[in-house]
């Protein structure tokens, strides 16, 4: 079946240690999102690329960044991980034209 | 600028008794509206959307919405509630139509009593 997967589905990382989250999708979707969801909150948008193009929210930390190096993989990388930065990272796609995105399942982020 | 309110952060319903999650939304143009679903530590599913046309949409698991304009809402019902129901949904909208910036309510965590 197609779909977005996420790896791995828990993560623990250091404070200060930098940490990378995958994201690979089947759907051959040209969007892609990070979003950042914190305990009993909803979803807030880091960032997404419109194919290649790289879109950042404005308030986003610098301390996020992301890549894209082809249509079907996208990371995640948090270069100094904070206490604040634990939460679960969402990974979604969507296509030009459609409506709505698919999630992957998520990657919950622990630093310690 | 769109905006999205859901009443009720946490909504408690006996198995079997109707579900009702109250969702209302503000957008400067015809907005397309969503109902997500997630599970504890798990991403969101797509439980129905409305775009155009029909305005009560049926979706996934027996939930259906109705879209309101005049209200300005998107109500979220389901008439008999199960234990596998009890999750967070969030409603969502969306002003662009290629869906590529979702608002998203703040949730509302749905308990289902024996």
């Amino acid at each position: 079946d197609a779909m977005v997967i996420q790896n791995p589905r828990y993560q623990v990382t250091q404070f200060g240690k930098p940490v990378t989250l995958s994201c690979s999708q089947t759907l051959n979707h040209n969007v892609m999102y990070w979003y950042q969801q914190k305990s009993s909150q909803a979803p807030k948008l880091l960032f997404h690329y419109y194919d290649k193009d790289f879109n950042n929210e404005a308030d986003t930390p610098d301390n996020f960044q992301s890549r894209r190096p082809n249509t079907s993989f996208c990371f995640l990388d948090i270069r100094s991980p904070g206490l604040g930065d634990a939460a679960m990272y969402l990974c979604a796609t969507s296509l030009t034209g459609g409506y709505g995105y698919t999630f992957g399942s998520g990657t919950r982020l622990t630093v310690v | 600028a769109q905006s999205v309110t859901q009443l009720g952060s946490h909504v408690s319903v006996s198995e079997g008794a109707l579900v009702l999650l109250r969702c209302n939304y503000s957008s400067s143009v015809p907005p397309y509206l969503f109902w997500y679903v997630q599970y504890p530590n798990q991403g969101l599913q797509l439980l129905l959307k409305y775009t155009t046309g029909a305005t009560l949409v049926k979706g996934i698991n027996g939930f259906e919405a109705e879209f309101k304009k005049s209200e300005t809402s998107f109500h979220l019902t389901k008439p008999s509630a199960h234990m596998s129901d009890a999750a967070e949904y969030f409603c969502a909208v969306s002003e662009d139509g290629s869906a590529r910036q979702l608002t998203f309510g703040s949730g509302t965590q749905l308990t289902v009593l024996p």
